[in-house]
């Protein structure tokens, strides 16, 4: 069965800081891997889909990595502003179609 | 708005009594999920349906029941059998043909009285 663990489980910097969210799974055999955010007492939204078949992908200050045959995922945020406190969650699915989360980094961007 | 729609916010259970959470969807969407996530733990799958009238258990299905008599809903059920209902329940869904695609709603919070 699929695990999917992420370090650190919570991570304070001071604003404007760059940082490094992991992600790491046990069975390389994934279809892909997406990047979540979670506000608290919200729903979860997409921030980076990365197919099995590629390395990367970047949206704005966001850049995820993937390696697949390791079996994990870094999400960079460059610049980090208050507005990015929130967790971070990475999921995994396979291709049975199933979703497997990870239990998240709480991140706190002090002002 | 186009979205998922999740009610309760807030719901209390009493010992022995089955509690419904409402899912609505307007996104015409197949696919429907049903997750519970608990402090320090990522999202665990209950249930799920690709299609009206079919339902998955997941990995936590114990205690719950699903039904799907229409596309565009998807009510979890959280029985007596479920001894620790205490979490945050997440519904999603996706296009049967983009399943790598997954609209959270904004979760009910199920509580133990």
């Amino acid at each position: 069965k699929q695990e999917v663990t992420q370090i650190p489980a919570a991570l304070s910097v001071p604003e404007g800081e760059n940082l490094v969210l992991n992600c790491s799974f046990t069975d390389s055999a994934i279809y892909n891997l997406q990047w979540f955010r979670q506000d608290p007492g919200k729903g979860l939204t997409s921030l980076l889909l990365i197919q099995s078949s590629q390395r990367e992908q970047t949206s704005g200050r966001l850049n995820a990595s993937l390696d697949k045959s390791s079996g994990r995922s870094t999400l960079y945020i460059a610049a980090s502003q208050p507005g990015d406190s929130a967790t971070y969650l990475c999921a995994v699915q396979n291709t049975g179609n199933q979703f497997y989360f990870g239990t998240g980094t709480s991140l706190t961007v002090i002002p | 708005d186009g979205g998922i729609t999740q009610s309760p916010k807030y719901l209390f259970r009493k010992e022995g009594q089955n509690v419904t959470l409402s899912c609505e969807q307007n996104l015409n969407h197949d696919a429907m999920y049903w997750y519970r996530q608990d402090p320090g733990q990522g999202l665990r799958l209950i249930y799920y349906s690709q299609i009206v009238n079919d339902f998955q258990k997941g990995d936590i299905a114990e205690g719950y029941s699903v039904s799907r008599e229409k596309k565009e809903s998807f009510p979890l059920t959280v029985t007596s059998a479920q001894k620790n209902p205490t979490a945050f329940y997440l519904c999603a869904s996706s296009p049967l043909l983009a399943k790598n695609i997954q609209y959270f709603g904004a979760g009910t919070r199920l509580s133990v009285l």
